[in-house]
């Protein structure tokens, strides 16, 4: 089973406009909820993460929205670059076990010029 | 460069063929972990280390999979008689694991080895 549910699985956004990608997770045990971005030949980077006793984390133009009771959590970029053209995975893991990293199945992200 | 490395880059081989895959983690990082990722998929959790102690295998990996991290530095991956469906890119990433404390024990990830299985 999927425990980690990805959405979109592409999105094309106009420069400057609002990146948002959605997750939902199903094991309660997770504790701790990264997100990295792929550039394609590269391995995946960590852009920023959240642990799931706070509701929204914000990193420069990167913001995470966490909702524990609808077990979702969403990726805001704001101001969107054509740098930021790449694959984004949300994940999840559980910090007091084994730190092994559930992905989500990736969007790729394309912004027009 | 204090990263992930990992060697080769690239691998063809033969269906039938042994292959394998070195991973040299961020040095002093006592946990290194190996995923696998299929095109246009997510990368999915194969096995990890805590020092030399591999401490868990995924389902993914069958029996023709080995991984070693024989002095708690660098591991290898191996497979046996490789097929079609071994094809992809192999991740390793390290980690400095803390026991004590509130840390994130944020994961490293190398650049990947891209397996092709004729």
């Amino acid at each position: 089973q999927q425990q980690v549910k990805q959405s979109p699985q592409s999105l094309i956004v106009q420069k400057g406009g609002i990146s948002i990608i959605n997750c939902a997770y199903e094991n309660t045990a997770f504790d701790y909820f990264p997100w990295y971005q792929q550039f394609p030949g590269k391995g995946p980077a960590l852009l920023i993460a959240i642990r799931p006793d706070v509701s929204e984390k914000k990193e420069g133009r990167f913001t995470i929205s966490f909702n524990k009771s609808a077990k979702q959590f969403s990726l805001h970029i704001m101001d969107s670059q054509p740098g930021d053209s790449a694959t984004y995975f949300c994940a999840a893991s559980m910090r007091n076990r084994d730190d092994k990293i559930i992905f989500g199945k990736g969007t790729r992200l394309h912004i027009l010029p | 460069d204090t990263g992930v490395s990992q060697d080769p880059r690239h691998k063809i081989t033969k269906r039938g063929q042994n292959v394998t895959f070195r991973c040299d983690p961020i040095s002093e990082h006592n946990r290194l972990y190996w995923y696998r990722q299929t095109l246009g998929q997510g990368p999915e959790f194969l096995t990890y280390f805590q020092n030399e102690a591999q401490l868990e295998k995924s389902r993914l990996l069958s029996d023709r999979f080995s991984a070693e991290r024989p002095k708690g530095s660098f591991s290898t991956l191996e497979i046996q008689r490789t097929e079609q469906g071994d094809s992809a890119m192999y991740l390793c990433a390290s980690s400095l694991r803390r026991f004590s404390g509130r840390t994130n024990n944020e994961q490293f990830f190398g650049p990947g080895t891209r397996l092709t299985v004729l």
